[in-house]
């Protein structure tokens, strides 16, 4: 399995709603990404979680909560989120114990704030 | 800090023609990585080639090349033969060595292939 899921694929919320994003790989991957992308922009890194724990945390706001359960599964918490979160948000993966690290990216889910 | 600029937001190219994104980089760092990312429409984000610093010969993957000048901080990919399945956003990503975690990411470039 050489690739990189994420649920749900579409998602619309109102601003007091709270849901939840869930990202898998089966790689055998230690290390897991959040990022948040605007149409026509590049990726913006959001976290970063190395053997399950948190390693990077751009100064991303509370409203955005991640969680990694275990080593395979990477979870965003959404709450009270505004607006201009509206955005593609894409999971990677990368072996975390090479030189590089190569990252796969999911195909994302396509969040809409109302 | 490292910096990845890419600076032609779009190209288009003829199918079966030749074309070569541009990419610069900036970086302290002796030890690190580059990659050309392709994300088409509505599509998944993959890696489309990667080279090593240290290595000085330029990576290939079918039609897809690079041309690495490293005293120019040069990192140039091109797509031979030119498919409409290549139409696609073409980011260039850095990453410092070390298992940095980190990508820099150009702001991309829009190839569109015209039959």
């Amino acid at each position: 399995d050489t690739e990189v899921t994420q649920t749900p694929k579409h998602l619309v919320m109102g601003m007091t709603n709270k849901k939840s994003l869930k990202c898998e790989q089966h790689m055998g991957h230690r290390a897991m990404y959040w990022y948040k992308q605007k149409a026509k922009k590049p990726p913006e890194l959001m976290f970063v979680y190395s053997y399950e724990k948190l390693s990077i945390n751009e100064s991303v706001p509370s409203r955005f909560s991640p969680e990694c359960p275990n080593s395979s599964l990477l979870n965003l918490h959404l709450h009270a989120l505004q607006p201009e979160d509206s955005a593609l948000y894409l999971c990677a993966s990368s072996p975390g114990d090479t030189d590089y690290n190569e990252q796969f990216f999911g195909p994302g889910t396509r969040l809409t704030v109302l | 800090a490292q910096t990845v600029t890419q600076s032609q937001p779009e190209m288009s190219v003829q199918e079966a023609e030749t074309v070569t994104l541009s990419c610069t980089y900036d970086t302290s760092e002796s030890d690190y990585y580059l990659f050309w990312y392709k994300q088409p429409p509505s599509r998944q984000m993959i890696l489309v080639i990667r080279q090593e610093a240290y290595k000085q010969q330029n990576a290939t993957e079918n039609r897809f090349s690079v041309n690495f000048q490293k005293a120019a901080k040069s990192f140039s990919l091109k797509i031979s033969d030119s498919q409409l399945g290549d139409a696609a956003m073409y980011f260039c990503a850095l990453e410092a060595g070390g298992g940095s975690e980190k990508l820099v990411f150009g702001k991309g470039m829009k190839l569109t292939v015209n039959p």
